[in-house]
């Protein structure tokens, strides 16, 4: 089974430009999270989505950060403009139903995004 | 607002000896709480997750227990490996609200 692929994994740009994060679940996964982690933090979820619909967006900073996921299985998140506070791991996970119960979330490699 | 503590931040053992890691949370009101370990420069690693309904769950060196009214939950990993080097990290959902600890950096001196 393929696990989450996220896309880049590494990306440096300057303060006030733009940059998306490329995310595909588990297939057959129906909820995907997009988290942010600052170093020696632990990730911070900023929307959850169960199929095509937001669940949970409280902690999305909406006036420069937006995330879709369209027909419900690939999601970018997209942050426009960047500031130097945005410098993070952004985490993306995905979780169905499962063997051990439901919920339990799996996570890709993440994309490093340094802004400068 | 939960919030979700893990203590120590860092921890060094020699390998070989059995290890417990913490993790405490101030809203018992939970759906689960899942266990990860994160490599350096790496995603997260599902390790355990346990449901509400449960008090512990093991799977190989690893065993986790849930004790919800007391707002706690413990790892316990048994004859440590410097292969088990890395940060553990717990997360608590709740209310469709998932909070993650601080993580625990754990380093095993071989």
């Amino acid at each position: 089974e393929a696990g989450v692929a996220q896309s880049p994994r590494y990306k440096i740009i300057e303060k006030r430009q733009s940059v998306a994060f490329w995310c595909n679940p588990i297939s057959g996964h129906a909820t995907l999270y997009w988290y942010q982690q600052i170093l020696g933090q632990g990730p911070k979820l900023l929307i959850q989505f169960q199929n095509n619909g937001v669940v949970d967006d409280s902690q999305l900073p909406k006036d420069r950060f937006s995330a879709e996921r369209l027909k419900g299985v690939d999601s970018t998140l997209k942050i426009q403009p960047a500031k130097l506070e945005d410098s993070a791991v952004y985490l993306c996970a995905s979780s169905g139903l499962g063997d051990r119960g439901g919920y339990e979330q799996y996570f890709g490699p993440g994309t490093r995004l340094t802004v400068t | 607002k939960q919030e979700v503590t893990q203590i120590p931040a860092a921890l060094s053992v020699p390998e070989g000896e059995n290890l417990v890691l913490n993790c405490s949370f101030t809203d018992s009101a939970i759906y689960n709480l899942q266990w990860f370990r994160q490599d350096p420069g790496k995603g997260l690693t599902s390790l355990l997750l346990i449901q509400s309904s449960q008090r512990e769950q093991t799977s190989g060196r690893l065993n986790a227990s849930l004790d919800k009214s007391s707002g706690r939950s413990t790892l316990y990993i048994a004859a440590s490996q410097p292969g088990d080097s890395a940060t553990y990290l717990c997360a608590v959902r709740g209310d469709d609200k998932i909070i993650f600890g601080k993580g625990t950096r754990l380093h095993i001196l071989p």
